[in-house]
């Protein structure tokens, strides 16, 4: 079983302002990694799939990169508004199979 | 494109009865669906993969006789919890496999049904 941490946990943002946080996995047996936004009652859905080390995606004011060497990776949240208010999922995957982590929860208030 | 929807959102049922869960992939047809359980305060675990046509492949620890599995089509899966009890009150939630040929193994999931057993 794969030990997939994200943190933190929860995160208050002042709307406006730009925030971070963390996936970190183990690097062996890694074939990408997947980024998903879910919001409370709706399906989560896909932000981003990476693949190589050193990859960065940008969705809008969402962004990502992706460490494989060391088992990490960083999403990016510029200019955050209320509708970003959501749980932000990581999950690697290895073959067919998705490993998530716990999740971190954005608030941004306005 | 690439919608998933499930059905029931939410259901109660009493100690002991059998409860089925329908995921659809909507606008494209999904060769395997994966189901996922959620407990409070807990990540998404996988409990199996379900293949078109084949025996779904269940994670370690989950019963297969508890939780069938069926895909007999390329857009619905079905997840019956049997003989239900209370500690099998979670979230459940399924996905499908993207249809795009050069997607790289994207998963596209269901809102997700909430099971209470009382």
């Amino acid at each position: 079983i794969l030990n997939v941490e994200q943190s933190p946990q929860s995160l208050h943002v002042q709307e406006g302002d730009s925030t971070n946080f963390t996936c970190s996995f183990p690097s062996s047996n890694f074939y990408a990694l997947h980024w998903y936004r879910w919001e409370t009652a709706k399906s989560p859905e896909a932000l981003f799939v990476m693949t190589l080390n050193g990859d960065e995606k940008k969705k809008g004011r969402i962004s990502a990169t992706l460490n494989t060497k060391e088992g990490y990776s960083y999403l990016y949240i510029k200019g955050s508004q209320p509708e970003d208010s959501a749980t932000y999922l990581c999950a690697p995957r290895a073959g067919n199979k998705l490993t998530f982590g716990g999740g971190t929860r954005v608030l941004v208030k306005p | 494109g690439a919608v998933v929807s499930q059905h029931p959102s939410r259901v109660i049922c009493k100690s002991g009865t059998s409860v089925k869960i329908e995921c659809r992939s909507l606008d494209f047809q999904a060769t395997t669906m994966f189901w996922y359980r959620q407990f409070p305060k807990q990540s998404l675990m996988l409990m199996a993969t379900s293949n078109e046509g084949s025996k779904a492949t269940y994670e370690q620890g989950v019963e297969k006789d508890k939780f069938l599995i069926n895909h007999a089509s390329l857009t619905l899966s079905t997840l019956t919890v049997t003989s239900a009890h209370p500690e099998d009150s979670s979230f459940y939630i399924c996905s499908a496999r993207g249809p795009l040929a050069g997607d790289p193994g994207e998963q596209y999931f269901g809102p997700g049904t909430r099971l209470t057993v009382t």
